[in-house]
């Protein structure tokens, strides 16, 4: 079954340090999604791309934050610098444009701010 | 805008007990219901979902109804397994974009 690749699965930063998270979705989903979930609550979406194109950013801290998703497959979300407020499991998901209402999650990864 | 209300947690339940989890939303217009789960360490999975007004989602033994009047979406499961222990998570999406979610209940099983 295909499943939605993430990595690093956890990191470890230290505060005003650079660091990137990369996405794989499911093969020929043309959607991909940036969720946070801070600890103890539900994610909340940063950012949204249809294929290469940004179609939501409205809540991604843009002084910090950056995604990319330049050839329209993978995505690569980066936080520069990084501040404690920052840890949380960054969620990515993918969606096809024929059921654009199942949104398909990977593992996540865990990141933490010393 | 639009938002997602689940009772607070954690529920903590005998095996075989009968579970309810409430969930209650605002939205303009008619948004599609969702019902997600989370088990530790791992992303979420989709449970169930609901895309019309007194639809019935269903998976696994677990159930929930979409209510227009009551605007809520309330999990449900007749027996519950200690493999059921995670945490759940109630979300609507309007025209298919992006997700909007509860804060979480987990779930505590006990054999």
């Amino acid at each position: 079954e295909a499943e939605v690749a993430q990595s690093p699965r956890y990191k470890i930063t230290e505060k005003s340090q650079a660091v990137a998270f990369w996405c794989d979705p499911i093969s020929g989903h043309a959607t991909l999604y940036w969720y946070r979930q801070i600890l103890g609550q539900g994610p909340e979406l940063l950012v949204q791309f249809q294929d290469e194109s940004v179609v939501d950013d409205s809540q991604l801290p843009k002084d910090r934050f950056s995604a990319e998703r330049l050839k329209g497959v993978d995505s690569t979300l980066k936080i520069q610098p990084a501040e404690l407020g920052d840890s949380a499991m960054y969620l990515c998901a993918s969606s096809s444009l024929q059921n654009t209402y199942e949104q398909y999650f990977g593992p996540g990864t865990r990141l933490t701010v010393t | 805008g639009n938002s997602v209300t689940q009772m607070e947690g954690p529920v903590t339940l005998s095996e075989e007990a009968f579970l309810t989890i409430n969930c209650t939303y605002t939205a303009t217009g008619y948004p599609s219901l969702f019902w997600y789960v989370q088990y530790p360490g791992e992303g979420l999975q989709l449970l169930l979902k609901a895309t019309k007004a007194d639809d019935k989602g269903s998976n696994k033994g677990f159930e929930a109804t979409y209510r227009k009047e009551t605007t809520s979406f309330h999990l449900e499961k007749g027996s519950v397994q200690v493999s059921d222990s995670a945490v759940y998570f109630c979300a609507l999406t309007r025209y298919g974009n992006k997700l909007v979610f509860g804060a979480g209940t987990i779930l505590r099983v006990k054999s």
